[in-house]
């Protein structure tokens, strides 16, 4: 039984530059859950989808955007990438209530 | 503002002893609260989780206690285990008309052979 895949397991990107990072949640979880995880901090959350809409946002700047996918799929795209980007980017599913997550390994991003 | 606090950065303990990981929040709208273990190149994994009507859940060598009026959670782990090395993250939900869980910034624990 698949669990979460993020695709890619890492990256490296110029500023300015813009990211989309991918995931696929386990079988059977239609919602997707975005977190950031700082060097030294605990995950922050980004947003959650579902029924291919943002379905809360945490408090991250526009330039921080989603899609989810008929297949529940998810993308999460960064714009404008800053020096304070650079993080672990865990992707989450979970069952519509939410909660319950299964995470991914995450994708390690670093803005140079 | 840091809604739940994990002030132990860091932890050792011998192998067969008790390991107790420490957790605070400040938001008395948190009522249900998970613990997540986290490996090196991993994503988190779910531990344990208690709910607000509960003061303390079981489960095998975990057990998480839930003190409401002093807003304190601790984990506690009998008897640790070399494999039980890793960073534990404390995480805090309202489950009503919120989808997101507050993370602490994580304890590395280190059991010791």
């Amino acid at each position: 039984d698949a669990g979460v895949t993020q695709s890619p397991t890492h990256l490296i990107k110029t500023r300015g530059q813009q990211v989309t990072l991918r995931c696929s949640p386990k079988s059977g979880h239609d919602t997707v859950s975005w977190y950031q995880q700082a060097l030294g901090q605990g995950p922050q959350f980004i947003f959650q989808y579902y029924e291919e809409e943002e379905r809360q946002r945490g408090n991250f700047p526009d330039r921080f955007s989603g899609h989810q996918f008929p297949n529940y799929s998810s993308e999460l795209n960064v714009n404008a990438l800053l020096l304070g980007d650079s993080a672990l980017y865990l992707c989450a599913s979970s069952e519509s209530t939410g909660f319950g997550y299964t995470f991914g390994s995450g994708t390690r991003l670093t803005v140079v | 503002d840091q809604q739940v606090k994990q002030n132990s950065p860091s932890l050792s303990v011998q192998e067969g002893r008790i390991s107790i990981l420490n957790c605070d929040y400040t938001n008395s709208m948190f009522d249900y609260f998970l613990w997540y273990k986290k490996y090196p190149a991993e994503g988190p994994t779910f531990l344990i989780s208690i709910s607000s009507i509960k003061d303390k859940n079981e489960d095998g060598r975990f057990t998480v206690f839930l003190n409401k009026s002093a807003k304190h959670l601790s984990l506690h782990i009998v008897p640790s285990q070399p494999g039980d090395s890793a960073v534990y993250f404390c995480a805090a939900s309202s489950q009503s008309g919120t989808y997101k869980y507050i993370f602490g910034t994580g304890t590395r624990l280190k059991v010791l052979a």
